[in-house]
């Protein structure tokens, strides 16, 4: 069964520094890997988006990582501002009996930064 | 695109009573999910529709929840006699799955929020 584990649960930087956040999963067999950024009560905006067969992804100051062989991911903030603080979420996207492609996500990162 | 769009947003009823929320994606994906995240916690996965065929419930889906998605278009999930530990953001995605390729993106809609009292 695919567990996937995000770690720190929270973290609080304040302005201006590069930050990591990690995700692993369990079972190496996935499609592709999805950074999500969720604010409070909100729904879920996506991030980055790795290919099984990728290694990284960049979008502006976000660079997310993929070693699907050793189960782990990072998402790179580089100088992080206040309106970064958001909850993000890491996902897999796994096949499943009828080859769902449904997504099974972390607990989430919470991440306040502050000026 | 408009987006997957969810209503309500909001919804607060009485414990036993029936609540049912639409989702409508993106006008011409095929597929679409329904995911509940409780307070803290990631979304976790309900079910999903190809089309208008449901093909995979999680055991989480009791029989008090059921989902349609008549003519392939938009969906609707109804929980009856709904119960304090139903609370949670209801979130839909859909996405565009083309033939053998599981690389399709999901998109989300805002969620709807229930509170049962």
């Amino acid at each position: 069964k695919q567990e996937v584990t995000q770690i720190p649960a929270a973290l609080s930087v304040p302005e201006g520094e590069n930050l990591v956040l990690n995700c692993s999963f369990t079972d190496s067999a996935i499609y592709n890997l999805q950074w999500f950024r969720q604010d409070p009560g909100k729904g879920l905006t996506s991030l980055l988006l790795i290919q099984s067969s990728q290694r990284e992804q960049t979008s502006g100051r976000l660079n997310a990582s993929l070693d699907k062989s050793s189960g782990r991911s990072t998402l790179y903030i580089a100088a992080s501002q206040p309106g970064d603080s958001a909850t993000y979420l890491c996902a897999v996207k796994v096949g499943g009996s009828s080859n769902t492609g449904k997504l099974i996500f972390g607990q989430g990162t919470t991440l306040q930064v502050k000026p | 695109d408009t987006g997957v769009s969810q209503n309500p947003r909001h919804k607060i009823t009485k414990r036993g009573q029936n609540v049912t929320f639409r989702c409508d994606p993106i006008s011409e994906h095929n597929r679409l999910y329904w995911y509940r995240q409780t307070l803290g916690q990631g979304p976790e996965f309900l079910t999903y529709f190809q089309n208008e065929a449901q093909l995979e419930k999680s055991r989480l889906l009791s029989d008090r929840f059921s989902a349609e998605r008549p003519k392939g278009s938009f969906s609707t999930l109804e929980i009856q006699r709904t119960e304090q530990g139903d609370s949670a953001m209801y979130l839909c995605a859909s996405s565009l799955m083309r033939r053998g390729d599981f690389t399709d993106t999901q998109y989300f809609g805002p969620g709807t929020r229930l509170t049962v009292l």
